[in-house]
């Protein structure tokens, strides 16, 4: 079974300059989240989707990170204009439908996409 | 947001059993509790998950008091391989909990020496 699929791997760009990751989760996984990773932090969730709809972008910098997932499969994530604060590691995840209650879960990370912002 | 705390960081030799505890206190009745495994430049990946008293696997096996205020994951005879950082996370294995989202805290990071 492949695994979630995430580009570019590494990204080095200027402030205030834009960049978009891509990722391609499990097939058949609902939902989709993308992490923000800072290094020697834990991921933070900045949005969920179940299928191309938003569940969850409480902490997604609305002014700066856009993200979509159109036709409930692949989905991308925007940011711009880049900051100095935004490097980190851009990490997707997905996971079967996380409504059904009872379900135990499962997140299935991708490797991560790193960006450098100088 | 459901809340975990775990230690920092641990130390141990190969061959060693380590045990890495999380606190959980206000875990609701339908949480499962769920460890991750991360290597560097790598996304974190499922060891196990439970609910309460114990869960083995291949890998790790999973202690849960009858509180389920603290879990502790126990890696039997570590090798230097199992080098990483290891996260609980409380709620169906994902985000999603009874009492609102959960969330990865800084996990622990455990080094294995020879």
């Amino acid at each position: 079974e492949a695994g979630v699929a995430q580009s570019p791997r590494y990204k080095i760009i200027e402030k205030r300059q834009s960049v978009a990751f891509w990722c391609n989760p499990i097939s058949g996984h609902a939902t989709l989240y993308w992490y923000q990773q800072i290094l020697g932090q834990g991921p933070k969730l900045l949005i969920q989707f179940q299928n191309n709809g938003v569940v969850d972008d409480s902490q997604l910098p609305k002014d700066r990170f856009s993200a979509e997932r159109l036709k409930g499969v692949d989905s991308t994530l925007k940011i711009q204009p880049a900051k100095l604060e935004d490097s980190a590691v851009y990490l997707c995840a997905s996971s079967l439908d996380s409504r059904l209650a009872g379900r135990t879960g499962e997140l299935f990370f991708g490797e991560g996409s790193r960006l450098t912002v100088l | 947001l459901a809340k975990t705390t775990q230690p920092i960081s641990m130390d141990s030799y190969e061959g060693q059993e380590v045990n890495i505890t999380c606190s959980h206190n206000n875990i609701a009745t339908n949480d499962y509790i769920t460890w991750y495994q991360q290597f560097p430049s790598q996304g974190p990946r499922f060891i196990i998950q439970g609910y309460k008293t114990k869960v083995t696997n291949e890998v790790a096996s999973l202690f849960i008091p009858a509180d389920r205020k603290s879990s502790t994951l126990s890696l039997p005879r570590v090798s230097l391989s199992d080098t990483a950082v290891y996260y609980c996370l409380v709620g169906d294995g994902t985000h999603n909990t009874n009492a609102g989202k959960s969330t990865f805290g800084d996990g622990t990071t455990l080094t294995v020496k020879p």
